[in-house]
This record gives C-alpha cells, structure tokens and sequence, in this order.
C-alpha cells in the first residue's frame, strides 16, 4: 500500500458527462500528481499542484482541470467526456516538489465513457 | 521532444534466472530515473532509483546501471521470481524544477515457473 488513496476505483458515464476524480496524498506528501495512463499512450503526465498551486502542467486538455485543497487532497475534475478520455487516471504524490523526487502512486481510476 | 523509450515491450524469462529490462532516454539533461513495476490492477511501484552522478545502483535483488553516453538505463533483477511478473517502466525527470516524471511504454516481464 502506498498511502495514496485514490476514489472511486471504477467511473462508468456517457459522452458528454463530466465526472471528478478525487485524490488524498500520503501523510505529509505536499506535492500531488495526475497522470492518465491509455494502452497507446502509456502513462502520461497532466498536471502537478504543490501546496494547493499548480508547479507544472503536462498534456492536459482544457476540458480537464484539477485543484488541490488546504487539505492537501486533489481533484481532477473532466468535462464534456469523450470516448478517447476512457483511460486509467492516476494521482500520484511526494514529499516536495522538485526533481529528484520518489512519487508514489494510487491504485487509479479506472473510466469507461460510454 | 520528450520521450523515454524501451527497447523490447515483452521479455520472457525463466524463474531463477536473471533479467535485465533495458530503456533509452532522449533527454540528455535528465538527471534523476527511476524504475517502477505496475501488476495487474495496480499502481506504478517504486523498485530503484539513480541520479545521473552515479553510473551503478544496487538494492534487494535489484541493480540500475546508468551509462549517460549512449542515454541508456537498465534494470536487472537477480534470481526472477513468478512474483516479478509485471510491467516495468522507467522514468526520467529532467532538472525542470519540477517532480514531474516522463515515462517509458514499459517492458512486460514473463517469469516462466
């Protein structure tokens, strides 16, 4: 286990939908990343929040957005799905935010956009 | 642009033996890789890591090389076990003042009892 929770496991919807995808960091982990990870794509980087700001930004479309709370916990937040959005999405966290830095890695969300 | 390749997408293997998992980088500026096994169902895990001043890294039954002129980066695992089936991937995280990580297609690894 890595102290990375990620909720819910499984995301059925239909195009058009928007679903949010919630994420709480390991205890003491400032830093919180999103990653989709496709069979064609493999694991692509979105986005990064570090103490509730945004530190780097990956391939993320704008019908995506993300936000990290004082809590520390994030949300990734996917609007108007397609069916090219159906992936596993991972979030991801460390201790700081710089290079250098082991991430450790939830069990991820699996969406299937009908 | 970015991307950090492999060179096999399947290796098989027979338990007892060694493997070794092979990546190339593009980025010559990355200094910090890292590997990590995903099983079936499951998240990317942490296995090593090696920053781009050391050239060789050992941990349990696992050992990194680094060789920064030809941009390649290895993984081999002593002694596989059915237990090591999964996929590996490395990762590279170029000195961009960020954690961010770029990550290879990765290598399913096979252990044949």
């Amino acid at each position: 286990d890595s102290g990375v929770t990620q909720t819910p496991k499984h995301l059925i919807t239909a195009t058009g939908q928007r679903v949010t995808l919630r994420c709480s960091p390991r205890s003491g982990d400032l830093s919180v990343y999103w990653y989709q990870q496709s069979l064609d794509q493999g694991l692509q980087f979105l986005i990064q929040y570090y103490n509730g700001e945004e530190r780097a930004k990956g391939n993320i479309l704008e019908r995506f957005s993300a936000q990290q709370f004082p809590d520390l916990h994030s949300e990734l937040n996917l609007s108007s799905l397609e069916l090219g959005d159906s992936a596993l999405y991972f979030c991801a966290s460390s201790v700081r935010w710089a290079e250098g830095e082991k991430l450790f890695f939830g069990s991820g969300t699996q969406l299937s956009v009908l | 642009g970015e991307s950090v390749g492999l060179h096999l997408p399947t290796l098989s293997v027979q338990e007892g033996d060694n493997s070794i998992i092979n990546c190339a980088y593009s980025n010559s500026a990355s200094d910090y890789f890292i590997w990590y096994k995903q099983e079936s169902g499951k998240g990317p895990q942490f296995i090593i890591d090696i920053r781009s001043n050391m050239d060789k890294r050992q941990g349990q039954r696992v050992t990194v090389l680094l060789n920064k002129t030809v941009k390649h980066l290895s993984l081999q695992i002593a002694a596989t076990q059915p237990g090591d089936s999964a996929v590996y991937f490395c990762a590279e995280n170029m000195a961009s003042n960020t954690g961010k990580l770029i990550f290879g297609q990765g290598t399913t690894l096979q252990v044949k009892p």
